[in-house]
């Protein structure tokens, strides 16, 4: 089935520091999603992009659909100890009437206070 | 409080049983999920359905049967659980299909 690649797969950083993850596909998507999963929950939806090119900031996150529609990238800039957590994309392919939500391995961040 | 809630949060039972998750939201959402959540953290779609019908169904075994009473609620029946059903189950909602969606707290489902 389509696969998202999400990299880096863990992140080891000093609080303050920026921090940058991104996803990618073979495939075109219409829609790119961020979550953020901490233990014990389940996973709180930061940013939705919707149009290729669109940059969208939610305080601290900014995402990006790229311009090509197979990938998409986050930011957290000035970590915080509260930013741990594992961060997922998502997407919904584009063409037919596939609206399933594909979803990548996540990105484990690790902050250091 | 708005939100996508989920009962039990833990589930412990034996293999053979049959058990039950409930879910419901008050997000006034069009589309209802079911997600499952292996060791590994790997999210992988089970059921979708618009309006109480079944959009989305994916090679999950016919042990797992979602019901869908109305619009806010999509319920979990598993019949005779086995060891491999162990993983945490998410509800999730979205207003409509092709948009984000928001997830339940999650249910701990372990099969001894």
């Amino acid at each position: 089935g389509q696969q998202l690649n999400q990299s880096p797969q863990s992140m080891f950083i000093q609080e303050g520091e920026d921090v940058s993850m991104n996803c990618t596909s073979s495939s075109i998507f219409n829609t790119w999603l961020w979550y953020k999963q901490e233990p014990g929950e389940g996973p709180v939806l930061l940013i939705a992009l919707y149009k290729a090119g669109e940059l969208t900031s939610n305080g601290r996150l900014t995402a990006q659909f790229g311009i090509t529609r197979k990938d998409s990238f986050l930011n957290i800039s000035a970590s915080i100890p509260s930013d741990v957590g594992i961060y997922f994309c998502a997407g919904h392919r584009s063409g037919g009437s596939n609206y399933k939500l594909t979803f990548g391995k996540g990105t484990l961040l690790t902050v250091n206070p | 409080d708005t939100a996508v809630s989920q009962t039990p949060k833990y589930l412990v039972t034996q293999m053979g049983n049959d058990k039950s998750i409930k879910c419901e939201q008050n997000l006034g959402h069009d589309t209802m999920y079911w997600y499952k959540q292996d060791s590994k953290k790997f999210l992988k779609i089970m059921f979708s359905y618009n309006n109480k019908e079944l959009i989305i169904n994916e090679t999950v075994p016919n042990r797992f049967s979602p019901k869908s009473p109305d619009k806010a609620h999509l319920n979990l029946h598993i019949n005779s659980l086995e060891l491999g059903d162990s993983a945490v189950y998410f509800c999730a909602s979205s207003q409509f299909m092709g948009q984000g969606i928001y997830f339940g707290p999650g249910t701990r489902l372990t099969v001894t």
